[in-house]
C-alpha cells in the first residue's frame, strides 16, 4: 500500500531534550516536505526536499533541522525542543502530478 | 506572500443538504488541491484540477478551478455522517516552481443528523 509513515505518532518530552521524527515513504517521491498544524494558523511549512541531499527553509524553519540521505527519508530533528514546538507534524511527499500525500501525524508535547 | 482565503470557516447543516465552501487568491494558482482531514489522521487528498475552468467530480463532491485561476469552490451534495472533518484548499503558485503548496485555513463541517 502507498503510503507515508511518521514515527512517533504521540511524544511527550522536556525542554532541550533532543528529538527526532522519522518519516518515510514508499511510493519513490522525489519531492518530500514537513508541516506543523496549530489551531487558528492552518497548515504550515518547515522544511522540504526537492531530492536526495537536497533542502530548503519553508516558512517556519527555525528550531529545526532536517536531512535526506535516502529518496525514502526525510526525519525532522528538533535539537534543543521548546514548549512552542508543541504541536501537530506532518510529513509528506509529492509525485509528479503535484498531489502532496500526507503521514498520519505525529503530535508533539513539549514540557 | 501568496496567500488563500478559504470560508466559510465552519458550517453546521443537517444531514442531506447540499454543501458549499470555496477559496480565492490575489494570485494565479497552477494547481489546486481539495484535502479532507478527519480527527487523529493526516489530510487526504480528495480532488486535484490542474486547468483553468476544470470542473472535475469524486462521487458526491465535485470541485471546480476558476476561470480567473484565482480561485476553486468545493461543493458536497446530499451530505452523509461521515462528511464531517476539516476540508483544506491548497495551491501551487508556480512562483518557485513546484515546491511551494499555499494551504487554506480549512472549513469545519459539522452534521446534524
Amino acid at each position: 500500500e502507498a503510503q507515508v509513515t511518521q514515527n512517533p505518532r504521540y511524544l511527550i518530552t522536556v525542554t532541550g531534550k533532543k528529538l527526532t521524527v522519522t518519516c518515510s515513504q514508499n511510493m519513490n517521491h522525489e519531492y518530500m516536505s514537513w508541516y506543523r498544524q496549530d489551531p487558528g494558523l492552518g497548515l504550515r511549512q518547515i522544511y522540504y526536499s526537492m531530492n536526495v541531499e537536497v533542502t530548503d527553509k519553508g516558512d517556519v524553519p527555525e528550531g529545526y533541522k532536517v536531512s535526506r540521505k535516502e529518496k525514502r527519508n526525510f526525519p525532522l530533528i528538533l535539537e534543543s525542543p521548546s514548549p512552542n514546538q508543541t504541536s501537530l507534524y506532518f510529513c509528506a511527499s509529492r509525485n509528479g502530478a503535484g498531489e502532496l500525500f500526507f503521514g498520519e501525524g505525529s503530535r508533539l508535547t513539549v514540557l | 506572500g501568496q496567500q488563500l482565503n478559504q470560508s466559510p470557516q465552519s458550517m453546521f447543516i443537517q444531514e442531506g443538504e447540499d454543501v458549499s465552501m470555496n477559496c480565492t487568491s490575489s494570485s494565479i494558482f497552477n494547481t489546486w488541491l481539495w484535502y479532507k482531514q478527519e480527527p487523529g489522521e493526516g489530510p487526504v487528498l480528495l480532488i486535484a484540477l490542474y486547468k483553468a475552468g476544470e470542473l472535475t467530480s469524486n462521487g458526491r463532491l465535485t470541485a471546480q478551478f476558476g476561470i480567473t485561476r484565482k480561485d476553486s469552490f468545493l461543493n458536497i451534495s446530499a451530505s452523509i455522517p461521515s462528511d464531517v472533518g476539516i476540508y483544506f484548499c491548497a495551491g501551487d503558485g508556480g512562483v518557485q516552481g513546484a515546491q511551494k503548496l499555499v494551504f487554506g485555513q480549512g472549513t469545519r463541517l459539522t452534521i446534524n443528523p
